[in-house]
């Protein structure tokens, strides 16, 4: 079985200050991870994603994330917030052959602060 | 790369009329297809999805039924519509091959009045 959990419903930073977004998951299979965001009355964004080879995933928008099997997390993180980055992130796992589901998180909404 | 064709964009329909919400794919062949739905505020909950023509795996008992009735199109659908069918509806694809993302559509805006 696979989930996702994300820690904080709601984030808040100030423009210029490091986002944190934290996913973790759980998968019997090697997992592959994705980030997507969302903007209002919009669909999902995918910002990045891992699959295999480097556990440091670099993104759109200046985004990034590891992968760290040993805490089965993926959070997201970026240097500096910017006002463009308010949105709603979403955290994603599937495993195996595409045909699976994805299971995905319930969801950060960002706020940055001017 | 894969584009996705949701329409309407918004609708507003009375309790017990028929719903029929249509979504298409360009730029692939044989794309996995999935029906989610979005609650104000909530997370994403996956009502269908489809890997090939007229397969159809259910996710969630309800009033909707989905169909596919070409490689590409993807059908959303409710003879009567409930007030809790209100609510941000997303298809999206993705192709074969491990790790492929999903791919969104820009989502219909669903009010059951």
């Amino acid at each position: 079985a696979q989930s996702v959990t994300q820690l904080g419903s709601h984030v808040s930073v100030s423009e210029g200050a490091l986002v944190l977004l934290r996913c973790n998951y759980s998968s019997s299979v090697p997992p592959y991870l994705f980030w997507y965001v969302q903007y209002p009355n919009q669909g999902l964004q995918l910002l990045l994603k891992y699959t295999t080879g480097a556990t440091l995933v670099k993104g759109i928008n200046g985004f990034e994330a590891e992968f760290k099997k040993s805490e089965t997390s993926f959070h997201l993180t970026k240097p500096s917030a910017h006002m463009s980055d308010a949105a709603e992130y979403f955290c994603a796992v599937t495993g195996g052959y595409t045909g699976n589901q994805f299971y995905f998180g319930t969801g950060t909404s960002l706020t940055v602060i001017p | 790369s894969q584009t996705i064709h949701q329409w309407p964009a918004t609708l507003v329909q009375p309790v017990g009329s028929p719903l029929s919400l249509e979504c298409t794919v360009e730029g692939t062949s044989n794309p996995n297809l999935y029906w989610y739905r979005q609650a104000a505020g909530r997370g994403l909950q996956l009502l269908f999805y489809s890997v090939g023509i007229g397969q159809i795996s259910s996710e969630v008992p309800q009033n909707l039924s989905a169909s596919r009735p070409q490689d590409r199109q993807f059908i959303l659908s409710s003879k009567k519509l409930l007030l809790s069918d209100s609510g941000f509806y997303l298809c999206a694809c993705t192709d074969f091959g491990k790790g492929s993302p999903l791919h969104f559509g820009n989502g219909t805006r669903l009010t059951v009045t």
